[in-house]
């Protein structure tokens, strides 16, 4: 069955660094997802991609938030400058179209420290 | 923005037990989905369901879209059955919000 794969499982930075978390999600799917899940609390919907472009982003998603489909299959995530309060595990989904179910990825857990 | 619930918060099941988890939103959702959060905190989708009864081997779910709340059956519970189990909705395809989870504790 098709995955959405994410890079790295797990990835420690420091405070204050640049890190960028990837995805590639299904072939045929058109729109992309990333949301976040701070440990023990519920999954947060960070942004929304489809045709190259944002189409939705939370208040989470600020300035020190991107996201780019450089190659036409790997989506990313860049946090600029990251915080402590940025630890979190953080998700990758994607869909085939509007009406479907997402595939999420295995999530990549994100420890600032 | 469209607030969901989700009840109870905690279950405890012995094995072979059944059970029904309980989704309310606070508006209208055309995109409805159900996911399990596994104990190595993978989230697999288990239904879109906007509306009607799917079913799908032990799990069946039944959204009530004009009453604005979705129902999960587990039945015959096994022990990996274990896990968080979450509710999500919208409006369509840019995002869903997720519900506080069911945490499901089935023992032998």
């Amino acid at each position: 069955e098709p995955e959405v794969t994410q890079t790295p499982s797990h990835q420690v930075t420091q405070m204050g660094q640049e890190v960028i978390l990837r995805c590639v999600p299904i072939s045929n799917h058109l729109y992309f997802y990333w949301y976040r899940q701070i440990l023990g609390q519920k999954v947060e919907f960070l942004v929304s991609f489809y045709n190259n472009e944002i189409s939705e982003k939370s208040e989470i998603f600020d300035d020190q938030f991107s996201v780019e489909r450089p190659d036409g299959s790997n989506f990313t995530l860049k946090i600029r400058s990251t915080k402590l309060e940025d630890s979190a595990m953080y998700f990758c989904a994607s869909n085939p179209r509007g009406d479907y179910g997402y595939t999420f990825g295995s999530g990549t857990r994100l420890t600032v420290v | 923005g469209i607030q969901v619930e989700q009840s109870p918060p905690d279950l405890i099941l012995q094995e072979g037990a059944n059970s029904t988890l309980r989704c309310n939103f606070s508006d209208s959702v055309n995109n409805l989905q159900w996911f399990h959060q596994n104990p190595w905190g993978q989230l697999i989708n288990l239904f879109y369901i906007p509306s009607g009864t799917k079913q799908n081997g032990r799990l069946s779910a039944t959204t009530v879209a004009t009453e604005r709340y979705s129902l999960l059956y587990i039945s015959s519970s096994q022990t990996t059955d274990s896990g968080v189990y979450f509710c999500a909705g919208g409006g369509g395809y840019q995002k869903v919000t997720f519900g506080t989870g069911t945490k499901l504790q089935v023992i032998p």
